[in-house]
């Protein structure tokens, strides 16, 4: 199946400083990006859709100046999260969908980013 | 909107045993409905997916899943667990399509599997 990678897989940074998280389609080009949160012991929430060439879509109660997003070719986008505070440490995961859009597509996910601000 | 329900925090099933982790799904419209298994700090991988046709829907790993309309419910199943089957198990629906024409899903808040030897 498809392939999508993240990196890093750990981060961990102090609080006040900005963090980039990048997410790779790596045997196909996906023209939109999912960006998932999920907290301990918690369901994915979906923060944001990452669009290829356009902004970036964002989920209610998300701040689109803190999670900053860039879709910037076909196999890649990142996430980053800026002047990072400790309610900021999450499992951050992206998933990119293969092939045209249809009401059968599958999401393909990535294994995930650790952060920890401390 | 579409919802799902995962009624159970944890399961605990002896190896060799068969296994069922419970799902039922609110949905306006067809639904399409997932399964995802994740390891410890790792994303996501696809087990399965209902979409149209045979109530039975067998996926990775020996897993399959059976979708019954009456009950709104999409059960995960396998006959005979094993100790490498421990781990958490999202069932997803899709949700409506986006502006990209992409659909999202939206997740159970999953259940944890422990297989014990």
């Amino acid at each position: 199946g498809a392939v999508v990678s993240q990196h890093p897989s750990r981060v961990i940074c102090k609080s006040g400083t900005s963090v980039k998280i990048e997410c790779r389609s790596l045997d196909f080009q996906a023209t939109t990006m999912f960006w998932y949160r999920q907290f301990p012991k918690q369901s994915l929430m979906l923060m944001a859709t990452s669009n290829e060439g356009s902004k970036a879509t964002y989920e209610q109660g998300v701040e689109k100046d803190k999670f900053l997003i860039n879709h910037a070719s076909l196999t890649l986008s990142t996430l980053t999260v800026t002047s990072a505070h400790p309610e900021d440490s999450s499992f951050y995961i992206c998933s990119a969908p293969a092939g045209a859009p249809s009401p059968t597509d599958t999401q393909y996910f990535g294994p995930g980013t650790r952060l920890t601000v401390l | 909107a579409q919802s799902v329900a995962q009624p159970e925090d944890q399961v605990n099933v002896a190896e060799g045993n068969p296994l069922t982790v419970k799902c039922t799904y609110s949905v306006s419209g067809n639904p399409y409905l997932f399964w995802y298994v994740q390891y410890p700090n790792r994303g996501l991988q696809f087990l399965l997916k209902y979409i149209t046709g045979d109530n039975l829907v067998k996926g990775s790993y020996g897993f399959e899943a059976e979708f019954n309309k009456s009950q709104t419910s999409f059960h995960l199943k396998k006959p005979s667990a094993l100790v490498s089957d421990s781990a958490l198990y999202f069932c997803a629906v899709r949700d409506v399509s986006r502006e990209s024409g992409y659909s999202t899903l939206t997740f159970g808040k999953g259940t944890m599997l422990l297989v014990s030897p």
